[in-house]
């Protein structure tokens, strides 16, 4: 196991919802990166948060926003919930200065309806 | 723009036969490339990466090998068992701050027994 846990596994919304999905890093990782999966696909790079900071984002609208908290848990949080937004959500805890190894969690599923 | 492609996106062999998996990244800058199985509704596991000052990474039957000048990496396993059948994702990061994982779509493996 790596460490790194999400929740909920699984998450049913409306569109036009908003959604929080969490992760809890590693311990004294200092870095989480979000990513999208979307079936049959491999992981998009959505933002990483380094020491409480968003310091790199992918393209992705305004409505995938975040946050990352002192004891190394974080958040992702989406607005205005599209059809499209359905996949898989990992998070990756990374140590900087450490090889940037990135270890997942096992993932949200979230389904819009 | 940055992009990672992998090739096959599936592939079939006997069990004792070797499997080799290929990929080509496009931003020159990277300098980071692991390698991720992941099983079906599991997390993505980090089962051997390579880093831009070596050619060649081996361990046990998983062997990586990267070309700069030609901008491709390659997966290599030895006497495949039932349990390496798994999708196998390739990845390419530039390091530093942010150091974002650009992955490639998926090669599905399936090991015949």
């Amino acid at each position: 196991e790596t460490g790194v846990t999400q929740s909920p596994t699984h998450l049913i919304k409306t569109r036009g919802q908003q959604v929080t999905l969490r992760c809890s890093s590693q311990s004294g990782h200092n870095t989480v990166s979000w990513y999208q999966q979307a079936l049959g696909q491999g992981p998009q790079f959505i933002f990483q948060y380094y020491r409480e900071e968003e310091n790199g984002r992918g393209n992705f609208p305004p409505r995938f926003s975040g946050l990352q908290f002192p004891n190394y848990s974080s958040e992702l949080n989406v607005n205005a919930l599209e059809l499209d937004d359905s996949a898989l959500y990992l998070c990756a805890s990374s140590l900087v200065g450490q090889g940037n190894i990135q270890y997942f969690g096992a993932g949200t599923r979230l389904s819009v309806l | 723009g940055e992009n990672v492609e992998q090739h096959p996106s599936t592939l079939s062999v006997q069990e004792g036969d070797s499997a080799v998996i290929k990929c080509t990244y496009s931003d020159s800058a990277s300098n980071y490339f692991p390698w991720y199985k992941q099983e079906l509704g599991k997390r993505p596991q980090l089962i051997i990466d390579i880093r831009s000052n070596v050619g060649e990474k081996k361990d046990q039957r998983i062997a990586v090998t990267l070309n700069k000048t030609a901008k491709h990496f390659s997966l290599h396993i030895t006497e495949t068992q039932p349990e390496d059948s798994a999708v196998y994702f390739c990845a390419a990061s530039r390091g530093g701050a942010t150091n974002k994982l650009i992955f490639g779509t998926g090669t599905l493996l399936a090991v015949q027994p």
